[in-house]
Protein backbone atom coordinates (compact mmCIF):
# COMPACT_ATOMS: atom_id res chain seq x y z
CA UNK A 1 0.00 0.00 0.00
CA UNK A 2 1.21 3.64 -0.60
CA UNK A 3 -0.44 6.85 0.06
CA UNK A 4 -2.99 7.27 2.21
CA UNK A 5 -5.83 4.31 2.59
CA UNK A 6 -9.29 4.83 3.44
CA UNK A 7 -11.81 2.28 4.53
CA UNK A 8 -14.72 1.55 3.62
CA UNK A 9 -14.71 3.32 0.33
CA UNK A 10 -18.68 3.27 0.61
CA UNK A 11 -20.86 3.32 3.52
CA UNK A 12 -24.59 3.39 4.22
CA UNK A 13 -26.02 3.62 7.79
CA UNK A 14 -28.82 3.97 9.62
CA UNK A 15 -29.47 6.71 12.37
CA UNK A 16 -29.38 4.26 14.74
CA UNK A 17 -26.16 2.20 13.60
CA UNK A 18 -22.17 2.52 15.02
CA UNK A 19 -19.77 2.43 12.28
CA UNK A 20 -15.84 3.40 11.99
CA UNK A 21 -13.91 5.17 8.89
CA UNK A 22 -10.06 3.96 9.04
CA UNK A 23 -7.70 6.05 7.67
CA UNK A 24 -3.77 4.92 7.37
CA UNK A 25 -0.71 6.94 6.08
CA UNK A 26 2.05 4.70 4.52
CA UNK A 27 4.23 8.36 3.79
CA UNK A 28 5.71 8.28 7.44
CA UNK A 29 3.92 11.54 8.62
CA UNK A 30 2.80 13.01 11.96
CA UNK A 31 -0.25 15.22 11.08
CA UNK A 32 -3.40 13.71 10.00
CA UNK A 33 -6.59 15.13 9.55
CA UNK A 34 -10.28 14.46 8.58
CA UNK A 35 -12.61 16.72 6.48
CA UNK A 36 -15.95 16.57 5.39
CA UNK A 37 -16.74 17.10 1.73
CA UNK A 38 -20.98 18.21 1.06
CA UNK A 39 -21.74 18.99 -2.19
CA UNK A 40 -21.89 22.22 -3.38
CA UNK A 41 -20.43 23.43 0.27
CA UNK A 42 -16.56 24.39 0.66
CA UNK A 43 -14.46 21.24 2.35
CA UNK A 44 -14.43 21.42 5.63
CA UNK A 45 -11.70 20.78 7.95
CA UNK A 46 -13.53 18.56 11.03
CA UNK A 47 -10.21 17.14 13.10
CA UNK A 48 -6.38 17.93 13.13
CA UNK A 49 -3.87 15.50 14.90
CA UNK A 50 -0.24 16.39 15.28
CA UNK A 51 2.13 13.82 16.54
CA UNK A 52 -1.20 11.85 17.99
CA UNK A 53 -2.31 15.21 19.38
CA UNK A 54 -5.50 16.53 18.82
CA UNK A 55 -4.80 20.07 17.66
CA UNK A 56 -7.94 21.38 15.97
CA UNK A 57 -11.62 20.55 16.83
CA UNK A 58 -13.61 22.88 14.24
CA UNK A 59 -16.51 22.97 16.54
CA UNK A 60 -17.11 19.05 15.09
CA UNK A 61 -20.65 17.95 16.88
CA UNK A 62 -19.93 14.97 19.41
CA UNK A 63 -21.72 12.38 17.13
CA UNK A 64 -18.59 12.25 15.51
CA UNK A 65 -15.17 11.26 17.29
CA UNK A 66 -12.16 11.00 16.44
CA UNK A 67 -8.76 8.56 17.49
CA UNK A 68 -5.51 9.07 16.45
CA UNK A 69 -3.80 5.72 18.44
CA UNK A 70 -0.08 6.29 16.54
CA UNK A 71 0.39 8.36 13.50
CA UNK A 72 0.21 6.03 11.14
CA UNK A 73 -3.61 5.65 11.95
CA UNK A 74 -7.00 7.80 12.17
CA UNK A 75 -10.10 6.70 12.96
CA UNK A 76 -13.60 8.40 12.80
CA UNK A 77 -16.24 6.79 15.32
CA UNK A 78 -20.03 7.86 14.04
CA UNK A 79 -22.98 7.09 15.82
CA UNK A 80 -26.78 8.22 15.84
CA UNK A 81 -25.69 10.81 13.02
CA UNK A 82 -28.32 13.23 10.83
CA UNK A 83 -29.36 12.37 6.92
CA UNK A 84 -26.88 15.63 6.67
CA UNK A 85 -23.96 14.35 7.58
CA UNK A 86 -24.07 12.38 4.19
CA UNK A 87 -21.05 13.25 2.57
CA UNK A 88 -17.70 12.57 1.12
CA UNK A 89 -15.10 12.17 4.45
CA UNK A 90 -11.54 12.78 3.81
CA UNK A 91 -8.36 11.71 5.37
CA UNK A 92 -5.20 13.42 4.71
CA UNK A 93 -1.53 13.51 6.06
CA UNK A 94 1.59 15.80 6.34
CA UNK A 95 4.70 16.20 7.91
CA UNK A 96 3.94 17.27 11.30
CA UNK A 97 6.34 19.46 13.23
CA UNK A 98 6.32 21.92 16.51
CA UNK A 99 6.47 24.66 16.51
CA UNK A 100 3.86 24.20 13.26
CA UNK A 101 5.47 24.82 9.93
CA UNK A 102 3.07 24.51 6.99
CA UNK A 103 3.35 21.40 4.64
CA UNK A 104 1.00 20.34 2.02
CA UNK A 105 -1.14 17.78 2.51
CA UNK A 106 -1.74 14.36 0.73
CA UNK A 107 -5.52 13.01 0.28
CA UNK A 108 -6.82 9.89 0.91
CA UNK A 109 -9.77 8.42 -1.84
CA UNK A 110 -12.15 9.08 0.76
CA UNK A 111 -15.37 7.68 2.26
CA UNK A 112 -18.94 8.16 0.52
CA UNK A 113 -21.08 8.15 3.54
CA UNK A 114 -24.90 7.73 3.35
CA UNK A 115 -27.28 8.55 6.00
CA UNK A 116 -30.49 6.50 6.17
CA UNK B 1 -7.85 35.37 8.82
CA UNK B 2 -6.80 34.03 5.82
CA UNK B 3 -9.84 32.97 2.95
CA UNK B 4 -8.84 31.84 -0.81
CA UNK B 5 -12.09 33.21 -3.21
CA UNK B 6 -12.20 31.37 -6.87
CA UNK B 7 -13.98 33.08 -9.33
CA UNK B 8 -15.58 30.92 -11.84
CA UNK B 9 -17.35 27.41 -10.07
CA UNK B 10 -17.61 26.16 -13.78
CA UNK B 11 -15.32 26.72 -16.49
CA UNK B 12 -15.39 25.00 -19.98
CA UNK B 13 -12.88 24.80 -22.63
CA UNK B 14 -12.01 23.83 -26.07
CA UNK B 15 -9.00 20.88 -25.97
CA UNK B 16 -6.12 22.52 -27.11
CA UNK B 17 -7.28 25.76 -25.49
CA UNK B 18 -5.49 27.59 -22.72
CA UNK B 19 -6.97 27.26 -19.33
CA UNK B 20 -6.86 29.63 -16.61
CA UNK B 21 -8.44 29.05 -13.53
CA UNK B 22 -8.61 31.79 -11.06
CA UNK B 23 -8.00 31.78 -7.45
CA UNK B 24 -7.35 35.45 -5.23
CA UNK B 25 -6.70 35.09 -1.17
CA UNK B 26 -6.69 36.81 1.56
CA UNK B 27 -3.80 36.81 4.37
CA UNK B 28 -2.45 39.30 7.00
CA UNK B 29 1.31 37.36 6.61
CA UNK B 30 2.87 35.96 3.92
CA UNK B 31 1.06 32.92 2.43
CA UNK B 32 1.60 29.59 0.95
CA UNK B 33 -0.88 28.80 -1.52
CA UNK B 34 -1.37 25.44 -3.33
CA UNK B 35 -3.82 23.98 -5.83
CA UNK B 36 -5.72 20.67 -5.91
CA UNK B 37 -6.92 18.75 -7.76
CA UNK B 38 -9.69 15.96 -7.57
CA UNK B 39 -11.20 13.39 -10.24
CA UNK B 40 -14.76 11.99 -10.07
CA UNK B 41 -15.05 9.62 -6.92
CA UNK B 42 -11.22 10.45 -5.74
CA UNK B 43 -9.25 12.41 -3.25
CA UNK B 44 -7.66 15.63 -3.64
CA UNK B 45 -4.30 15.71 -5.84
CA UNK B 46 -1.60 18.05 -4.97
CA UNK B 47 -1.35 20.18 -8.44
CA UNK B 48 1.80 22.29 -7.24
CA UNK B 49 2.50 24.62 -4.22
CA UNK B 50 3.94 28.05 -3.22
CA UNK B 51 6.21 28.38 -0.57
CA UNK B 52 8.05 32.12 -1.15
CA UNK B 53 10.87 31.16 -3.12
CA UNK B 54 9.89 31.13 -7.17
CA UNK B 55 6.97 33.21 -7.93
CA UNK B 56 6.20 30.94 -10.85
CA UNK B 57 5.33 27.36 -9.79
CA UNK B 58 5.54 24.52 -12.12
CA UNK B 59 2.89 21.56 -11.32
CA UNK B 60 2.65 18.12 -12.73
CA UNK B 61 0.24 17.46 -15.98
CA UNK B 62 1.87 21.22 -17.57
CA UNK B 63 -0.07 23.09 -14.97
CA UNK B 64 1.76 26.14 -13.75
CA UNK B 65 0.91 28.98 -11.42
CA UNK B 66 2.02 32.36 -10.37
CA UNK B 67 2.31 34.05 -7.29
CA UNK B 68 1.22 37.98 -7.34
CA UNK B 69 1.36 39.53 -4.34
CA UNK B 70 0.54 43.18 -5.46
CA UNK B 71 -2.90 41.36 -7.12
CA UNK B 72 -2.88 38.67 -4.06
CA UNK B 73 -3.74 36.12 -7.29
CA UNK B 74 -2.27 32.64 -8.05
CA UNK B 75 -3.81 31.85 -10.78
CA UNK B 76 -3.41 27.86 -12.18
CA UNK B 77 -3.07 27.69 -15.99
CA UNK B 78 -2.25 25.42 -18.97
CA UNK B 79 -1.31 26.11 -22.07
CA UNK B 80 -3.08 23.64 -24.09
CA UNK B 81 -6.02 21.58 -22.46
CA UNK B 82 -6.93 17.66 -23.10
CA UNK B 83 -9.71 15.87 -22.15
CA UNK B 84 -8.24 14.23 -19.14
CA UNK B 85 -7.79 17.71 -17.34
CA UNK B 86 -11.59 17.53 -16.81
CA UNK B 87 -12.10 17.51 -12.99
CA UNK B 88 -13.03 19.53 -9.97
CA UNK B 89 -9.48 22.35 -8.91
CA UNK B 90 -9.06 23.64 -5.53
CA UNK B 91 -7.06 26.58 -4.32
CA UNK B 92 -5.94 26.57 -0.86
CA UNK B 93 -4.23 29.37 1.30
CA UNK B 94 -2.74 28.29 4.48
CA UNK B 95 -3.35 29.39 8.05
CA UNK B 96 0.24 30.36 9.03
CA UNK B 97 0.07 31.66 12.51
CA UNK B 98 -2.16 29.31 13.33
CA UNK B 99 -1.65 26.26 16.20
CA UNK B 100 -1.98 23.93 13.57
CA UNK B 101 -0.69 23.12 9.98
CA UNK B 102 -4.58 23.71 8.24
CA UNK B 103 -5.30 24.88 5.14
CA UNK B 104 -7.81 27.23 4.01
CA UNK B 105 -9.89 25.58 0.61
CA UNK B 106 -11.46 27.29 -1.99
CA UNK B 107 -15.46 26.56 -3.10
CA UNK B 108 -13.91 24.93 -6.37
CA UNK B 109 -13.73 25.43 -9.70
CA UNK B 110 -15.25 22.47 -12.10
CA UNK B 111 -13.22 22.44 -15.27
CA UNK B 112 -15.05 20.93 -18.73
CA UNK B 113 -13.26 20.00 -21.56
CA UNK B 114 -14.58 19.88 -24.91
CA UNK B 115 -13.54 17.99 -27.72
Amino acid sequence: ETGVTQTPRHLVMGMTNKKSLKCEQHLGHNAMYWYKQSAKKPLELMFVYNFKEQTENNSVPSRFSPECPNSSHLFLHLHTLQPEDSALYLCASSQGSWPVIVYEQYFGPGTRLTVT
Amino acid sequence: AQSVTQLGSHVSVSEGALVLLRCNYSSSVPPYLFWYVQYPNQGLQLLLKYTSAATLVKGINGFEAEFKKSETSFHLTKPSAHMSDAAEYFCAVSDNGGATNKLIFGTGTLLAVQP
